[in-house]
């Protein structure tokens, strides 16, 4: 079965500045798919970047990239030039495949602080 | 932007009672699940629905829940007589893999109140 963490519970960050929210999983898959979705007061589940496994690049959208470490199954996001938009849960959640159920990590909650 | 819809936005009712959750999910999609977040936790899987069948189903999926595609484009999930702990956020999400990336669009959720 697949697991999800989330050691950051709460974060919070400056406006402008950069911010790097962890997530490691466990898995005995050699290809799967990661991805992080922002989940704002609004309580919508919106994709902010996926990231397949035998890519080794790591995948990048506008100010969000990730650090993909296979060999660690480590997936974190890093979201540069924070803005006041970004205060929202963030999760992580991995799937071995289409049809298969998503596994999500606990969540993070992020602060940004004007 | 093609997106997955979910209506009513927040429901309300009574202990022990039935309620339906409807779902549209985006037109060329294959695959269709159904998720769950009680306030403040995570987001847990419910049931995956693939070919017009279950392809897989959490524990929290017991006989109380149903899944039905009753016509070509809405996706239900029936709670048969439902119970305090089943107030909560349900999710929508469907994907498909003629694109490759197998990511799930989710809709943007309805919030059950069970009194």
């Amino acid at each position: 079965a697949q697991t999800v963490t989330q050691s950051q519970p709460e974060m919070s960050v400056q406006e402008a500045e950069t911010v790097t929210l962890s997530c490691t999983y466990d898995t005995s898959e050699s290809n799967y798919y990661l991805f992080w979705y922002k989940q704002p007061p609004s309580r919508q589940m919106i994709l902010v970047i996926r990231q397949e496994a035998y890519k080794q690049q790591n995948a990048t959208e506008n100010r969000f990239s990730v650090n993909f470490q296979k060999a660690a199954k480590s997936f974190s996001l890093k979201i540069s030039d924070s803005q006041l938009g970004d205060t929202a849960m963030y999760f992580c959640a991995h799937t071995p495949n289409a049809g298969n159920m998503l596994t999500f990590g606990g969540g993070t909650r992020l602060m940004v602080k004007p | 932007e093609p997106e997955v819809t979910q209506t009513p936005s927040h429901q309300v009712t009574q202990m022990g009672q039935e309620v339906i959750l409807r779902c549209v999910p985006i037109s060329n999609h294959l695959y269709f699940y159904w998720y769950r977040q009680i306030l403040g936790q995570k987001v847990e899987f419910l049931v995956s629905f693939y070919n017009n069948e279950i392809s897989e189903k959490s524990e929290i999926f017991d006989d109380q829940f149903s899944v039905e595609r009753p016509d070509g484009s809405n996706f239900t999930l029936k709670i048969r007589s439902t119970k305090l702990e089943d107030s909560a956020m349900y999710f929508c999400a469907s994907t498909t893999r003629a694109d490759g990336t197998d990511t799930q669009y989710f809709g943007p959720g309805t919030r059950l109140t069970v009194l």
